[in-house]
């Protein structure tokens, strides 16, 4: 079986400060992990993807996230966020035929 | 431009009613998906397509049902036997849905469902 663990629901945070949001899995089969973003209204994009191969992903907007296999994590890391970041964060295991995904931690930045 | 089409955006019915959720996606994927959000439960999966004609039941079905007569649609019905249909749906596609995949998924903007 698959699952997610978002350590975090809430994560504020000043504008141009970094920011990690993290994230924890198990997974049963091949290790597929995703980050989405939820604006509010909306539905989910896609941030970044690991597959295979490099354990540092860079996506969109300035986000990356780091693979550590032996840690189980999957956490997502910006080294300076905008008040535009202000958003649901998603993360997600793919299992034997859908996403199993984490219960979302919303990053708030405040100016 | 590809994508999925989810309609309408808001939808307000009365309690005991049947209300059917529509997706469109001209992507050409295999794979659709209907999850539910409620604040603070994530997305929590109600049904899923991996072909034409042929469909499964996630984790939250009851109450639910879908049909999947052509690749580009995915409808969802909120049957009276849902006992707290209000909520926000969102639909999913995916290029192909199998595990030795790495597919993600792409998402309609979603449906907020309010029962009154």
């Amino acid at each position: 079986a698959q699952s997610v663990t978002q350590l975090d629901s809430q994560v504020p945070v000043f504008e141009e400060a970094p920011v990690e949001l993290r994230c924890n899995y198990s997974s049963s089969v091949s290790v597929y992990l995703f980050w989405y973003v939820q604006y509010p209204n909306q539905g989910l994009q896609l941030l970044l993807k690991y597959l295979s191969g490099s354990t540092l992903v860079k996506g969109i907007n300035g986000f990356e996230a780091e693979f550590n296999k032996s840690q189980t994590s999957f956490h997502l890391r910006k080294p300076s966020v905008h008040i535009s970041d202000t958003a649901e964060y998603f993360c997600a295991v793919k299992g034997y035929s859908t996403l199993t995904f984490g219960k979302g931690t919303m990053l708030l930045v405040s100016p | 431009d590809g994508g999925i089409t989810q309609s309408p955006k808001y939808l307000f019915r009365k309690e005991g009613q049947n209300v059917t959720l529509s997706c469109e996606q001209n992507l050409n994927h295999d794979a659709m998906y209907w999850y539910r959000q409620d604040p603070g439960q994530g997305l929590r999966l109600i049904y899923y397509s991996q072909i034409v004609n042929d469909f499964q039941k996630g984790d939250i079905a009851e109450g639910y049902s879908v049909s999947r007569e052509k690749k580009e649609s995915f409808p969802l019905t909120v049957t009276s036997a849902q006992k707290n249909p209000t909520a926000f749906y969102l639909c999913a596609s995916s290029a192909d849905g199998s595990a030795q995949r790495g597919y993600g998924y792409t998402f309609g903007s979603g449906t907020r469902l309010t029962v009154v």
